[in-house]
């Protein structure tokens, strides 16, 4: 299986600031790579895909770099509204592996 | 509106059985693969299962591998989880999404499975 190394697993942050949230795969992965968003009780949503494309109706705020191994997540001018715990998800092959996630709490 | 609405969940006993539905809308199913995952506090998020869009490629995560069954009825845009022998680590929340490499990549609400007696 390929395994998601994702860091830190919690973050705090002020409105307006900037967080970066990185994955590493165990594996080459090419772009294969979702970022998701879930807030409690409330099931995941699709930020990212391909490592670096905005999903529809998302934010300009969230970006996404990286290929091969490394990948990391961006959230600039940060809105109370991201509080929320951010996933990297690989689909490059089966079984489809996750990051352990980053909680972000905004200040 | 794309969509994916679940329904089944609920309290079963150690060795019991549960089957979970999925139904799609907004969106061309029988063009989609299909995932389960599912999630716990303390294993994250676990993929559990995936069907192709024509139902004829099918695969298992180990951990439910000879227990859980998948299947659709593309006439009706419904995705199943039938799962058997079931135990208290299979509790969790239980999600249906489409494949991670779909556009659009969405997922259904969820629903809690508890395992116990």
């Amino acid at each position: 299986d390929i395994q998601m190394t994702q860091s830190p697993s919690s973050l705090s942050a002020s409105v307006g600031g900037r967080v970066t949230i990185t994955c590493q795969a165990s594996h080459d992965i090419s772009k294969h790579v979702n970022w998701l968003q879930q807030k409690p009780g409330k099931a995941p949503e699709l930020l990212i895909f391909d490592a670096s494309n905005l999903a529809l109706g998302v934010p300009s705020r969230f970006s996404g770099s990286g290929s091969g191994r490394h990948f990391t997540f961006t959230i600039n001018g940060l809105q109370p509204e991201d509080t929320a715990t951010y996933y990297c998800q690989q689909y490059d092959d089966l079984p489809q592996t996750f990051g352990q996630g980053t909680k972000l709490d905004i200040k | 509106q794309e969509q994916l609405v679940q329904s089944g969940g609920g309290l079963v006993k150690p060795g019991g059985s549960l089957r979970l539905s999925c139904v799609a809308s907004g969106i061309p199913f029988s063009g989609y693969y299909m995932m389960w995952i599912r999630q716990t506090p303390g294993k994250g998020l676990e993929w559990v299962s995936y069907i192709s869009g024509r139902g004829d490629m099918i695969d298992y995560g180990e951990s439910v591998k000879g227990r859980f069954t998948v299947s659709r009825d593309n006439g009706h845009n419904k995705l199943y989880l039938q799962m058997n022998s079931l135990r208290p680590d299979d509790t969790a929340v239980y999600f249906c999404a489409t494949d991670g490499a779909s556009n659009p990549v969405i997922w259904g609400q969820g629903a809690l499975v508890t395992v116990s007696s």
